[in-house]
């Protein structure tokens, strides 16, 4: 089973920040946190990850709490490309990815 | 660098048939390699996943095998497809102290 919980939908207006939150009470000191979207009909795509810190790329930004129990991706300008399905993932140094449900988000124009 | 490549990318088989998907992975060596499912309009499925040759971890007991005959190449099959093998199947690596997953384009499969 997933160690994460995410919302099942979330929406957004073009242009504004999406921010997708992601529950990981259970999450272990050497396990990390891992972003990925899935756009219909292709493999996930790799996002961003982080162990305690926040993190920045070029796609995102994760905030991880201080209790590491929850995370937020922050997608800082949404675009309609953006609509997929967000996934939240926690697994220590990525042996054993397991995928729950995730988050559908509707970039809407 | 690194390339993940994934055969067949459709495939239609009637019930009963035997079933054999092939991944194969360029620019590393010895990494982690998982199949995994997709049912039309669900999440993802880890089934299997490999730390090396000859090692396999099978997350669902199913009508499914899979094999890892060489290092970069990893093997999904069946010897009797149900219609509930029906998905889209990812096979995927990863390298054990990097950690990010690098998934291939998919293979459609239609159980008639």
């Amino acid at each position: 089973d997933a160690k994460t919980t995410q919302p099942t939908s979330m929406d957004c207006a073009e242009g504004r920040a999406a921010n997708l939150p992601c529950n990981h009470s259970t999450i272990s000191g050497n396990e990390y946190v891992y972003w990925y979207r899935q756009i219909h009909s292709q493999g996930p795509q790799y996002i961003i990850h982080g162990l305690k810190n926040n993190e920045t790329n070029e796609m995102a930004s994760l905030i991880i709490t201080e209790d590491r129990k929850s995370s937020t991706l922050i997608l800082p300008h949404a675009t309609l490309r953006d609509t997929a399905v967000y996934y939240c993932i926690v697994t220590d140094y990525g042996q054993n990815f397991v995928f729950g449900p995730g988050t559908r988000l509707s970039v809407l124009p | 660098s690194q390339t993940i490549h994934q055969w067949p990318a459709t495939l239609v088989q009637p019930v009963g048939s035997p079933l054999s998907l092939e991944c194969t992975v360029e620019g590393t060596s010895n990494p982690n390699l998982y199949w995994y499912r997709q049912a039309a309009g669900r999440g993802l499925q880890l089934l299997f996943y490999s730390v090396g040759i000859g090692q396999i971890s099978s997350e669902v007991p199913q009508n499914l095998s899979a094999s890892r005959p060489q290092d970069r190449q990893f093997i999904l099959s069946s010897k009797k497809l149900l219609l509930s093998d029906s998905g889209f199947y990812l096979c995927a690596w990863s390298v054990y102290t990097a950690g990010e997953l690098f998934f291939g384009e998919g293979s459609r499969l239609t159980v008639l």
